[in-house]
């Protein structure tokens, strides 16, 4: 049973634009929500979270936003740079135990 | 620079043989991870651990074994029970086990089996 998914195996965003990134989660139990940046050969990097309460989280070009009753996650990268190509995953969160999820990644490519 | 270190980064293993993968962190953290990753698939939790001494199991815990001796060190076994060991490996900490804390990753292990 997949948790999370990430439906969108690819995506390619022209240099400037925005970059949205989606996920969807199973369960309403989960309490938060973040995503991570991976480049090829390297472990994955913590970009952005947000927690069950808030409906939204900026830090820079990074807003995360979050529709609990549709139990979607998506990221949003404006402007987008090339440097933002790499594969990215969300994962979610509860409080205890193994409650911890991450989806299949979503490959961005940002083209010049 | 604190980080986390696992080695080695390339692995070959026979069939029928036993292999550990290491990882080290030097964050202070109390909880280690491991997750395998195979081709299309997110991440998969195999073990983890809140503290010294005491670790669990987590989703694909089966042909898996792990020790948590010290705060630093959480070796991954891949027993020769483990019938596809073939994926990347990764290692992560955190503070704690609060889901809120993000995992600091290490670069990853690729086994592959002879």
């Amino acid at each position: 049973d997949q948790q999370v998914k990430q439906n969108s195996p690819s995506l390619s965003v022209q240099e400037g634009r925005i970059s949205i990134l989606n996920c969807d989660y199973t369960n309403s139990m989960f309490d938060y929500f973040l995503w991570y940046k991976k480049y090829p050969a390297e472990g994955p990097t913590f970009l952005i979270s947000i927690s069950s309460i808030k409906d939204k989280n900026e830090d820079g070009r990074f807003t995360v936003f979050l529709n609990k009753s549709a139990k979607h996650l998506s990221l949003h990268i404006v402007p987008s740079q090339p440097g933002d190509s790499a594969v990215y995953f969300c994962a979610v969160a509860g409080n205890t135990g193994n409650q911890f999820y991450f989806g299949t990644g979503t490959s961005l490519t940002v083209i010049p | 620079d604190g980080g986390i270190t696992q080695s080695p980064k390339y692995l070959f293993r026979k069939e029928g043989q036993n292999v550990t993968l290491s990882c080290e962190q030097n964050l202070n953290h109390d909880a280690m991870y491991w997750y395998r990753q195979d081709p299309g698939q997110g991440l998969r939790l195999i073990y983890y651990s809140q503290i010294v001494n005491d670790f669990q199991k987590g989703d694909i815990a089966e042909g898996y074994s792990v020790s948590r001796e010290k705060k630093e060190s959480f070796p991954l076994t891949v027993t020769s029970a483990q019938k596809n060991p073939t994926a990347f490996y990764l290692c992560a900490s955190s503070f704690d086990r609060i889901g809120n804390q993000p995992q600091h990753f290490g670069d990853g292990t690729r086994l592959s089996i002879l």
